[in-house]
């Protein structure tokens, strides 16, 4: 079965400093990896997407992610953290049906 | 368009009461979600709808009912809830039922139940 591990439920960066969230997954097949972002009281939105058409990807707001075969990892990336950013983030992994990490919780202070 | 509507924002009911969920998408996908989430965790994944035909069930009590009327609107009828069973509700949808596809998800219904 598919799966995704998160690894650090919360991450604090200062305002400017570059975000590193991590996610590995676990796939017998090639994988499809998302990532989602959820502000407070609200839905999931789409960061980004691999779909094996580039390893680097790149999303909204600044983010990406690059697609690591040989380590299994797909981490998400922002060169210069903003104080929207701050949010809770989950990699996911699409399969039968699509598997959510445990989520990772970015503080960003001033 | 990319919105995913749902009503109502919030809903507190009794554990006798009956009442529904509605999820609506104008984008002509075809598949179409229900998730569970509970605070500080990731969303759990109830049924999923591929073109109006309920294809996957994980498993989730009967007192949980989804329906798919048309291609654009899918409901969820609850009756005899649990206090357990307050969470936040997220339907979501996308082009189709492959894996490939991205999913988008509106912004929930925090249920309460009393």
């Amino acid at each position: 079965a598919q799966s995704v591990t998160q690894l650090g439920s919360h991450v604090s960066v200062s305002e400017g400093a570059l975000v590193l969230l991590r996610c590995n997954y676990s796939s017998s097949v090639p994988p499809y990896l998302f990532w989602y972002v959820q502000y407070p009281n609200q839905g999931l939105q789409l960061l980004l997407k691999y779909t094996s058409a580039a390893t680097l990807v790149k999303g909204i707001n600044g983010f990406e992610a690059e697609f690591k075969k040989s380590e299994t990892s797909f981490h998400l990336t922002k060169p210069s953290a903003h104080m929207s950013d701050a949010a809770e983030y989950f990699c996911a992994v699409s399969g039968q049906d699509m598997r959510f990490g445990a989520g990772t919780r970015l503080t960003v202070k001033p | 368009d990319t919105e995913v509507t749902q009503t109502p924002k919030h809903l507190v009911m009794g554990m006798t009461n009956k009442k529904s969920l509605k999820c609506e998408q104008h984008m002509g996908h075809r598949a179409m979600y229900w998730y569970k989430q509970k605070a500080k965790k990731p969303p759990e994944l109830m049924f999923v709808y591929s073109y109006e035909k309920l294809s996957i069930n994980e498993s989730v009590p009967s007192r949980f009912s989804p329906e798919c009327p048309n291609s654009s609107l899918l409901n969820l009828h609850l009756h005899a809830l649990q206090p357990e069973d307050s969470a936040l509700y997220l339907c979501a949808s996308s082009q189709g039922a492959l894996s490939s596809y991205e999913q988008y998800f509106g912004p929930g219904t925090r249920l309460t139940v009393t």
